[in-house]
């Protein structure tokens, strides 16, 4: 089955950018999705289409995929985008969903 | 607006079975499949299967196979989700999420407990 690698933790200080990063086997050749999810809350789509925003989240969020990683970038970070982070990629040789196994982000 | 409200949250004994709904509004409930995720306590998300809402057909990952079942009732644009032979394990939040091809609106969750 498809994998997906994020890292456990990323820490940044307020207004630089923080990168969270997520690995698979040629996940260039897929579409990937970012989701933020803060505690209590279900999550929320940041990113669609390796780099698509949907309405009314801020262009501070940016994604981009190639080869073996793709890349969700947050510009300018504020302490309300201290959350839970996921990507996620449909594996169309199993019909299965496959999310990674999320990034906690810390503003510090 | 596009919502998913789910039903309320559950206890549940080992070895029973749960059964969560989810009912779709502002949209066209046939017109996209509907996937079921879930999120045990301090975990990540996990990808539990997907109903097609018009034809009915199912994907389910492997892990649940033989366990769950995704039905749906058109009539009131609700999907289910059922859990059958329930473990210790099984205590989540379980999500039903709407899927254009990515997960644009998600249910407000459902808290499963199984415990004895």
């Amino acid at each position: 089955s498809y994998v997906l690698t994020q890292p456990p933790s990323v820490s940044v200080a307020p207004g630089q950018t923080a990168r969270i990063t997520c690995g698979g086997n040629n996940i260039g050749s897929k579409s990937v999705h970012w989701y933020q999810q803060k505690p209590g809350q279900a999550p929320v789509l940041v990113v669609y289409d390796d780099s698509d925003r949907p309405s009314g989240i801020p262009e501070r969020f940016s994604g981009s995929n190639s080869g073996n990683t793709a890349t969700l970038t947050i510009s300018r970070v504020e302490a309300g985008d201290e959350a839970d982070y996921y990507c996620q990629v449909w594996d169309s040789s199993s019909d299965h969903g496959v999310f990674g196994g999320g990034t906690k982000l810390t503003v510090l | 607006q596009v919502q998913l409200v789910q039903s309320g949250a559950e206890v549940k004994k080992p070895g029973a079975s749960v059964k969560v709904s989810c009912k779709a509004s502002g949209y066209t409930f046939t017109g996209y499949y509907m996937h079921w995720v879930r999120q045990a306590p301090g975990q990540g998300l996990e990808w539990m299967g997907r109903i097609n809402p018009n034809s009915g057909g199912t994907n389910y990952a492997q892990k649940f196979q033989g366990r769950v079942t995704m039905t749906r009732d058109t009539s009131i644009s609700t999907a289910y989700m059922e859990l059958s032979r329930l473990r210790s394990d099984d205590t989540a939040v379980y999500y039903c999420a709407r899927a254009p091809g990515w997960y644009d609106c998600w249910g407000q969750g459902t808290l499963v407990t199984v415990s004895s």
